[in-house]
């Protein structure tokens, strides 16, 4: 067990609509690093928050978004779905803010099937 | 813009044997760190080893170790006394002034 949990586990919904993955980090991690894992495109960073405020974006689609709050947890948002958009999202955490040397702790992973 | 290339897509050992898993990268970066992460079939990612680019020593975890070279810009993961339980995917991974770069990884399946 990593510290780091996301809910849901598992998540299938239709073409065109919004869904929302939820993340909270291990006790003490600042960072939140969004990645999504698909067959196509193998594991790609999409975005990473620091003590709330966006700190780095990689290959993010502008139909997706995030946030990372108060209490550190963070929700990433993805609207418009494709089929396409079928992955498994991963959560990680690390100590770490602009430095990416802190080893990152990923999260469980939510299966995300568009149909 | 960073780059890691995993040659392998699949490869097999025999329980207890040894196994050495490829990694190219392409960076222009002096600063960097490379890691290797298990993923088994539980979809998991469980970091296995982690390399500092300044350090000229090999990184070693019980029966993990890396041959890091640099000027190769290579990073190969070795697998001593292979279990059961190390069938898994394996991905190769870079970070610098980015976040991990991964590569596309390499299936190990432990035969016994």
């Amino acid at each position: 067990d990593s510290g780091v949990t996301q809910t849901p586990k598992h998540l299938i919904t239709a073409t065109g609509q919004r869904v929302t993955l939820r993340c909270s980090p291990r006790s003490g991690d600042l960072s939140v690093y969004w990645y999504q894992q698909s067959l196509d495109q193998g594991l790609q960073f999409l975005i990473q928050y620091y003590n709330g405020e966006e700190r780095a974006k990689g290959n993010i689609l502008e139909r997706f978004s995030a946030q990372q709050f108060p209490d550190l947890h963070s929700e990433l948002n993805l609207s418009s779905l494709e089929l396409g958009d079928s992955a498994l999202y991963f959560c990680a955490s690390s100590i770490g803010a602009g430095d990416h040397s802190y080893e990152q702790y990923f999260g469980p992973g939510t299966r995300l099937t568009v149909t | 813009a960073q780059t890691v290339t995993q040659s392998q897509p699949e490869m097999s050992v025999q329980e207890a044997e040894t196994v050495t898993l490829s990694c190219t990268y392409d960076t222009s970066e002096s600063n960097y760190y490379l890691f290797w992460y298990k993923q088994p079939p539980s979809r998991q990612m469980i970091l296995v080893i982690r390399q500092e680019a300044y350090k000229q020593q090999n990184a070693t975890e019980n029966r993990f170790s890396v041959n890091f070279q640099k000027a190769a810009k290579s990073f190969s993961l070795k697998i001593s006394d292979s279990q059961l339980g190390d069938t898994a995917m394996y991905f190769c991974a870079y970070s610098g002034n980015t976040p991990l770069v991964f590569g596309k990884g390499t299936r190990l399946s432990v035969i016994a």
